[in-house]
């Protein structure tokens, strides 16, 4: 089985500052990790995935992700936050090697993001 | 291009109600998906087409009926639907590259608004 968790439901930052979304992960073998954004009334956007390779991840609109295998954490971030980087961000899992559930896609529950001006 | 078009954006349906969900992508993906997501929470996946063939059901209620016309197209026909139904309903695909899959990103289109009254 595989999950993903979101400790946080919502992270508050000030704009300029740093931000950080934290995501742990757990799977049997090989960890595929992705981070989606949704803006309000808006479908999924995909932001950057780990599939293997350098630990950094670099992504859309200046995000970046840090996967940390002895972890198992896929937190994401951003050097400088904008108000319109406020949105629900999700963190998502899949495995390898495949198995009868190869194409789904386990999504944590959700971080909201909250860009202060 | 990485785009998936839903239509329509907002339905409303009674409960004796038969209407469908389109959704459309020419990525030449070969996997397509539908989710629902209620407010605030991660979609949950209802159906997998795979070369246009359903690979994975949920355990979704007859009154939901997905078809695949072709490896461009996906329907979700809905028929009888319940209050608790009201939900956004998300499509999504991927390339489809069999074992490989666990790699791919899933691409979602911005989803259809739906309330039964």
């Amino acid at each position: 089985a595989q999950s993903v968790a979101q400790p946080e439901d919502q992270v508050n930052v000030a704009e300029g500052n740093p931000l950080t979304v934290k995501c742990t992960y757990s799977v049997s073998g090989n960890p595929y990790l992705f981070w989606y954004v949704q803006y309000p009334n808006r479908g999924l956007q995909f932001l950057l995935k780990y599939i293997t390779g350098d630990n950094l991840v670099k992504g859309s609109y200046g995000f970046e992700a840090e996967f940390n295998k002895s972890q198992t954490s896929f937190h994401l971030k951003k050097p400088s936050a904008l108000v319109s980087d406020s949105a629900l961000y999700f963190c998502a899992v899949r495995a390898s090697p495949l198995s009868g559930s190869a194409r789904q896609l386990t999504f944590g529950s959700g971080t909201q993001l909250t860009v202060l001006p | 291009d990485t785009e998936v078009t839903q239509t329509p954006k907002h339905l409303v349906m009674g409960m004796t109600n038969k209407k469908s969900l389109k959704c459309e992508q020419h990525m030449g993906h070969r996997a397509m998906y539908w989710y629902k997501q209620k407010a605030k929470k991660p979609p949950e996946l209802m159906f997998v087409y795979s070369y246009e063939k359903l690979s994975i059901n949920e355990s979704v209620p007859s009154r939901f009926s997905p078809e695949c016309p072709n490896s461009s197209l996906l329907n979700l026909h809905l028929h009888a639907l319940q209050p608790e139904d009201s939900a956004l309903y998300l499509c999504a695909s991927s390339q489809g590259r069999g074992l490989a899959g666990a790699r791919e990103t899933q691409y979602f289109g911005p989803g259809t608004r739906l309330l039964v009254l």
